[in-house]
């Protein structure tokens, strides 16, 4: 079954510092890769996708993920943190059978202090 | 583009009472919509998957006749629980997914808190 794995439970940047949220995966064929963010008490927030193509995937904000095959990661990242990115950040795969549903991660809470 | 709607946004209910929410993709037909749950602090969890035209597909554990899906068009998917109690309070989100047939992303709703007292 596909899966993602999303370590952290929380992570603390300043603002204006570089910021790295991390995914690995787990799946069985070609990875169909996904961030979302999530605002209190909103819905889920598209960010960027891996389909195929370039391993640097830029998104919306300013955000970008690196594809990594041979490590199997799908990190997020943004060179210069903002306050207002401070969110809850999804990982997410689309499992390749059936709906073609998607398995998210546990979430990650980012944190960015002024 | 690619706007999803729910209503209501939060609804409280009395225990034993029913309640329907309703998810409308706005600007585009979703021939599939997914319905999920999220507790304080947790991750999405998958509901269930609902098709115009045709039955809900449940994830397991999650009780069909409790949580009654109707996809009656390509634009409206509806979730009623049915006979609430304390423990169906949470944070309902429902997505949709267009008709093309490269169509990877899921747009989500708002979402709909539901205070069952």
């Amino acid at each position: 079954a596909q899966s993602v794995a999303q370590p952290e439970d929380q992570v603390n940047v300043a603002e204006g510092n570089p910021l790295t949220v991390k995914c690995t995966y787990s799946v069985s064929g070609n990875p169909y890769l996904f961030w979302y963010v999530q605002y209190p008490n909103r819905g889920l927030q598209f960010l960027l996708k891996y389909i195929t193509g370039d391993n640097l995937v830029k998104g919306s904000y300013g955000f970008e993920a690196e594809f990594n095959k041979s490590q199997t990661s799908f990190h997020l990242k943004k060179p210069s943190a903002l306050v207002s990115d401070s969110a809850l950040y999804f990982c997410a795969v689309r499992d390749g059978t059936g709906f073609q549903k998607l398995v998210f991660g546990t979430g990650t809470r980012l944190l960015v202090s002024p | 583009g690619a706007v999803v709607s729910q209503h209501p946004s939060w609804v409280i209910c009395k225990s034993g009472t029913s309640v329907k929410i309703e998810c409308r993709s706005l600007d585009f037909q979703a021939t599939t919509m997914f319905w999920y749950r999220q507790f304080p602090k947790q991750s999405l969890m998958l509901m269930a998957t609902s098709n115009e035209g045709s039955k809900a597909t449940y994830e397991q554990g999650v009780e069909k006749d409790k949580f009654l899906i109707n996809h009656a068009s390509l634009t409206l998917s509806t979730l009623t629980v049915t006979s609430a109690h304390p423990e169906d309070s949470s944070f309902y989100i429902c997505s949709a997914r267009g008709l093309a047939a490269n169509s990877y992303e899921q747009y989500f709703g708002p979402g709909t808190r539901l205070t069952v007292t």
